[in-house]
């Protein structure tokens, strides 16, 4: 069974890059089968799409976020990572990482990580 | 700049039938969005119900339903249990990406 797990600094100062990583566990980040996304949620409030990326490399970007998002993947170590530039209070949230179908069919079919809460502050 | 629009709030009566919607600022809702629903309870992930209008996730209770009525997307839930309580997501496949609703959050009582 899939599982995905969210790492990193619960605390990061403004103006510095967040960063996370999410582990896949119980199969391979590089079947070519899925995208790998990041998704979050401020305390309260609604989700946010913020990109995905593909086994290859292959990367799509929020448009509303693409100046200072980057995700990258491991696949020797079955991971894929969030960067995140320029941070203000505004990017304190719950952030997710999610596994979602290649397969158009299968649109929206997210498979979700436990999500990790990332707090903007000095 | 479309955004996705759903109900703030919802309330259903244990037992009953609701229906929420995910609609756009501008224009409508078809397939072609592969509309998706997510259930999210306070402090855990959100939980994959429905994706692609009608395809209900593994492990999913056919009391939910996907569709789309008129000009807008779909969640039905009949039979409404109180752990059904929760808030409700649906995010459409636009352009520049999927963008979610902001949720609508159901009490049943």
């Amino acid at each position: 069974q899939v599982q995905l797990q969210e790492s990193g600094p619960g605390l990061v100062k403004p103006s510095q890059t967040l960063s996370l990583t999410c582990t896949v566990s119980g199969g391979s980040i590089s079947s070519g089968d899925y995208y790998w996304s990041w998704i979050r949620q401020p305390p309260g409030k609604g989700l946010e799409w913020i990109g995905y990326i593909y086994y290859s490399g292959s990367t799509y970007y929020n448009p509303s976020l693409k100046s200072r998002v980057t995700i990258s993947v491991d696949t020797s170590k079955n991971q894929f990572s969030l960067k995140l530039s320029s941070v203000t209070a505004a990017d304190t949230a719950v952030y997710y990482c999610a596994r979602e179908s290649l397969s158009s069919d299968s649109s929206g079919e997210y498979l979700w990580g436990q999500g990790t809460l990332v707090t903007v502050s000095s | 700049q479309t955004v996705v629009t759903q109900e703030p709030s919802f309330s259903v009566s244990p037992g009953g039938t609701v229906t929420l919607t995910c609609g756009l600022s501008s224009g409508s809702v078809s397939t072609s969005y592969y509309p998706s629903w997510y259930q999210q309870t306070p402090g855990q992930a959100p939980r994959t119900l429905i994706y692609s209008t009608n395809t209900r996730s593994s492990g999913v209770p056919d009391r939910f339903s996907g569709s789309i009525l008129g000009n807008k997307a779909a969640l039905t839930i009949t039979g409404a249990q109180a752990d059904d309580e929760s808030d409700y997501y649906c995010v459409l496949y636009m352009g520049s990406g999927p963008s979610f609703g902001g949720g609508t959050k159901l009490t049943v009582l």
